[in-house]
């Protein structure tokens, strides 16, 4: 069974620019959580899908936003970059709501 | 809301047992769950209480209290691949859903 995958590994970005960054769950479930992990800092929960509708974001602007496809595959967008976004952002998968399965993530630097 | 506090840093050494401690506060409760991650790695599920007491796997143990918002990891006979951060995790009712909200994580440092 494939795990959660997340694109791309690395993205690095400008001031003011727009990041996209996906994620594709495991097969069958259907909540997708993201979060943000700044350098050395825990979890900061940033949105959560569940069968295609956002059921929860975190303490985040707006500029943080993202959306869940039919196939329950996400995409999370950041406006505005600011140079703080820099952080590695994961997305996580789950079906009973309990076990939460991670991916390896996508590390975002803002120049 | 929720929020959860656990210590930043924690030293053990090989062989030896330590506890990550881990209080709460949220406005219902479903369980409290551990997760293990390694340095540059992802967060990875440990284990999960959703009533009173002792949950053991293997070298990990995972302990709560519902009456006093509390939780503990217990790990036993501490090997080097063991030194990650720890964080523990809420599960708690949101708008009919459960929603997971996670602890700033404990970082275990474990030394010959």
């Amino acid at each position: 069974e494939a795990g959660v995958t997340q694109s791309p590994t690395h993205l690095i970005k400008t001031r003011g620019q727009q990041a996209t960054l996906r994620c594709s769950p495991i097969s069958g479930h259907t909540s997708v959580y993201w979060y943000q992990q700044a350098l050395g800092l825990g979890l900061q929960f940033l949105l959560w899908y569940d069968e295609g509708e956002e059921r929860n974001r975190g303490n985040f602007p707006p500029r943080f936003s993202g959306r869940q496809f039919p196939n329950y595959s996400s995409e999370l967008n950041v406006n505005a970059l600011e140079l703080e976004d820099s952080a590695l952002y994961l997305c996580a998968s789950s079906l009973s709501r309990v076990e939460q399965y991670f991916g390896p993530g996508t590390r975002l630097t803002v120049t | 809301g929720q929020s959860l506090e656990q210590p930043s840093e924690v030293t053990a050494v090989e062989g030896a047992i330590v506890q990550i401690n881990c209080t709460y506060q949220t406005s219902g409760f479903y369980g409290l769950s551990w997760y293990q991650q390694h340095d540059g790695g992802a967060p990875t599920f440990l284990s999960y209480n959703a009533l009173d007491g002792l949950e053991e796997t293997g070298r990990f143990s995972s302990f709560l209290s519902r009456s006093d918002s509390y939780g503990y990891l217990l790990l036993q006979e501490l090997q080097m691949k063991d030194s990650a951060s720890y964080f523990c995790a809420v599960s708690s009712p949101v708008g009919g859903y459960q929603k997971v909200t996670f602890g700033t994580g404990t970082k275990l440092q474990v030394i010959p």
